[in-house]
């Protein structure tokens, strides 16, 4: 069964940084992509980035409105994939998923979220 | 960015009845659109992918149909666990964007 765990939310000051993980288990994890996605209270779902596997370079890339702010990575012999994210915003306030990109390019599972605060 | 929009933003709908919502890409997306679940306080479910397949376990109730620009889901019975908000999500390029969202509530 997957298996798709976040940890790491919590309340932080505008400005702050937090990093999130999303522990993967029943699975290839090494060969996955891995993306997160967020969802601010009573919003819609939004992409935030995405990080490949080591055979397409780790490569990475991300939402706009956190370019430079946010950086994904990934530990393989961990099964574990990390969003790190600085510069908060209020507006970065949201429940976090780390999800795997399916082989159809869709998203098939999900963790149950992390719930990241950005107040005063 | 590829800009998705839903309609309706929402509908009441009793058991029993047949429910249909459209999605609409700002440009083509060939087949590459997936549909899916939400309830509240969970995370989403995925439901079809590639615009027409089901995924597995997820009821033959649900059904897709589309390509290019314009697609829709429909529950052809509605049931009481299908009250949700659903979500169209298009994988044609990055950055992946999803629709709004179409919340369907109990009449």
């Amino acid at each position: 069964e997957v298996q798709l765990v976040e940890s790491g939310g919590g309340l932080v000051q505008p400005g702050g940084s937090l990093k999130l993980s999303c522990a993967a288990s029943g699975f290839t994890f090494s060969g996955s992509a891995m993306h997160w996605v967020r969802q601010a209270s009573g919003k819609g779902l939004e992409w935030v980035g995405r990080i490949r596997s080591k055979a397409n370079s780790y490569a990475t890339a991300y939402a706009a409105s956190v370019k430079g702010r946010f950086t994904i990575s990934r530990d393989d012999s961990k099964n574990t994939a990390y969003l790190q994210m600085n510069s908060l915003k209020t507006e970065d306030t949201a429940v976090y998923y780390c999800t795997r990109l399916s082989y159809s390019g869709s998203y098939q599972d999900w963790g149950q979220g992390t719930l990241v605060t950005v107040s005063s | 960015a590829i800009r998705m929009t839903q309609s309706p933003s929402s509908l009441s709908a009793s058991t029993g009845d047949r429910v249909t919502i459209t999605c609409r890409a700002s440009q083509g997306i060939s087949s590459y659109l997936a549909w899916y679940q939400q309830k509240p306080g969970k995370a989403p479910k995925l439901l079809i992918y590639a615009a027409s397949t089901l995924q597995s376990g997820v009821p033959s109730r649900f059904s897709g149909s589309g390509s290019g620009t314009d697609f829709t889901l429909t529950i052809s019975c509605l049931q009481s666990e299908d009250f949700a908000t659903y979500y169209c999500q298009q994988y044609y390029s990055y950055p992946p964007t999803f629709g709004p969202g179409t919340k369907v509530d109990i009449k």
